[in-house]
């Protein structure tokens, strides 16, 4: 049974450019969380997708944007990327239903983004 | 949504020894939740622990959800257990999960 998989592992951009980052949940999972982790600090939450929408949002900019598939895999884009999105990225999947505090998130592995 | 914090910042243990780690939580929640991420940036979901004692080997976590806090203990510390403990806890609905700052946990031989 695969875990939280994310691509690509590394990835190295300059300011101004765009981004996408790509997850796919644990197997029986529907909904898909992203997270941003900057150095040193705790993961903080970006938004989470569940039946292809966007159900709740954290305290980022309009830049940060995603999308979710009909497989349940989910991306992440950023775009006008700043030095300061330069951070380890997060992908959480759940099992179904939205609204389930007591979930367990699974997580991914992280794509580790760097802004030159 | 809830402040999380987390004691101490940083724990430097001797192999074998035990430890206990904190977390306090500004509001009462009704999941709280302990990870381990290792020094490759993996987080792996330790505990779900809205209330009472779970154990899982070496590790056991305990929730007192009317004062607020969890713990976090690790016994006969191994060196594969470096790395950063975060507890989180719900915030604002659905699954959106405020993580604490961690406590970075060194085990030396």
């Amino acid at each position: 049974d695969a875990g939280v998989t994310q691509s690509p592992t590394h990835l190295i951009k300059t300011r101004g450019q765009q981004v996408t980052l790509r997850c796919s949940p644990k197997s029986g999972h529907d909904t898909v969380s992203w997270y941003q982790q900057a150095l040193g600090q705790g993961p903080q939450f970006i938004f989470q997708y569940y039946e292809e929408e966007e159900r709740q949002r954290g305290n980022f900019p309009d830049r940060f944007s995603g999308h979710q598939f009909p497989n349940y895999s989910s991306e992440l884009n950023v775009n006008a990327l700043l030095l300061g999105d330069s951070a380890l990225y997060l992908c959480a999947s759940s099992r179904p239903g939205p609204g389930r505090l007591g979930d367990t998130q699974y997580f991914g592995p992280g794509t580790r983004l760097t802004v030159l | 949504g809830i402040q999380v914090e987390q004691s101490p910042p940083d724990l430097i243990l001797q192999e074998g020894a035990n430890s206990t780690l904190r977390c306090n939580f500004s509001d009462s929640v009704n999941n709280l939740q302990w990870f381990h991420q290792n020094p490759w940036g993996q987080l792996i979901n330790l505990f779900y622990i809205p209330s009472g004692t779970k154990q899982n080997g070496r590790l056991s976590a305990t929730t007192v959800a009317t004062e607020r806090y969890s713990l976090l203990y690790i016994s006969s510390s191994q060196t594969t257990d470096s790395g950063v403990y975060f507890c989180a806890g719900p915030s604002g609905g659905y699954q959106k999960v405020t993580f604490g700052i961690g406590t970075k946990l060194q085990v030396i031989p």
